[in-house]
């Protein structure tokens, strides 16, 4: 089964500054996506940035920016340029891109989150 | 616009009630989703469907019962049974291969 684990329960940033979330994750399969979804006080999740495991390059979306280690199971989302705005639960999660592997027919998984602060 | 529409946001329950989260999408798609989220708990899987008229037991199915007969559709109730129902719902939906998972706003269900 495939887990995902965010070691940083929280994390502080100043206004401005870059912050760097991690995330590693466990899986047999070769083919996946994995994301980062965003969690503000008003609990809607928005999806921050995705990437497709087959893709080598580094997905960017403004500010935020990954850095996917396939190897290494480790998917970490960086903010730039750090607003007060950013200030969140972020979670990490991964899904199969294929439905019925495994049983998990195409579920989200996701970790235990990471809540961010922005100091002014 | 297209989303997906929980309702209610807000719902109080007394002990040994059955209430029911709605979910419906307009986005067509085929998968649908429920998840609870608890403090430092992430969120959990609590069932999930397909395609109408099939739906899976997810990691925490126990006093929960879900249904599918529209495609649009993936009510949630909350049964007596479920022994600790005070949390907070998601409903999400996708499609059926990759990418990502979209979600409501949430139902936030307290038991008194």
């Amino acid at each position: 089964a495939q887990t995902v684990t965010q070691s940083q329960p929280e994390m502080s940033v100043q206004e401005a500054e870059t912050v760097t979330l991690s995330c590693t994750y466990d899986t047999s399969e070769s083919d996946y996506y994995l994301f980062w979804y965003k969690q503000p006080p008003s609990r809607q999740m928005i999806l921050v940035i995705r990437q497709e495991a087959y893709k080598q390059q580094n997905a960017t979306e403004n500010r935020f920016s990954v850095n996917f280690q396939k190897a290494a199971k480790s998917f970490s989302l960086k903010i730039s340029d750090s607003q007060l705005g950013d200030a969140a639960m972020y979670f990490c999660a991964y899904r199969s891109s294929f439905p019925n592997y495994g049983g998990s027919q195409g579920n989200l998984i996701f970790g235990k989150g990471t809540k961010l602060s922005v100091k002014p | 616009d297209g989303g997906i529409t929980q309702s209610p946001k807000y719902l109080f329950r007394k002990e040994g009630q059955n209430v029911t989260l709605s979910c419906e999408q307009n986005l067509n798609h085929d998968a649908m989703y429920w998840y609870r989220q608890d403090p430092g708990q992430g969120l959990r899987l609590i069932y999930y469907s397909q395609i109408v008229n099939d739906f899976q037991k997810g990691d925490i199915a126990e006093g929960y019962s879900v249904s599918r007969e529209k495609k649009e559709s993936f009510p949630l109730t909350v049964t007596s049974a479920q022994k600790n129902p005070t949390a907070f719902y998601l409903c999400a939906s996708g499609t059926g291969v990759g990418g990502e998972l979209f979600f409501g706003e949430g139902s936030r269900l307290t038991v008194l």
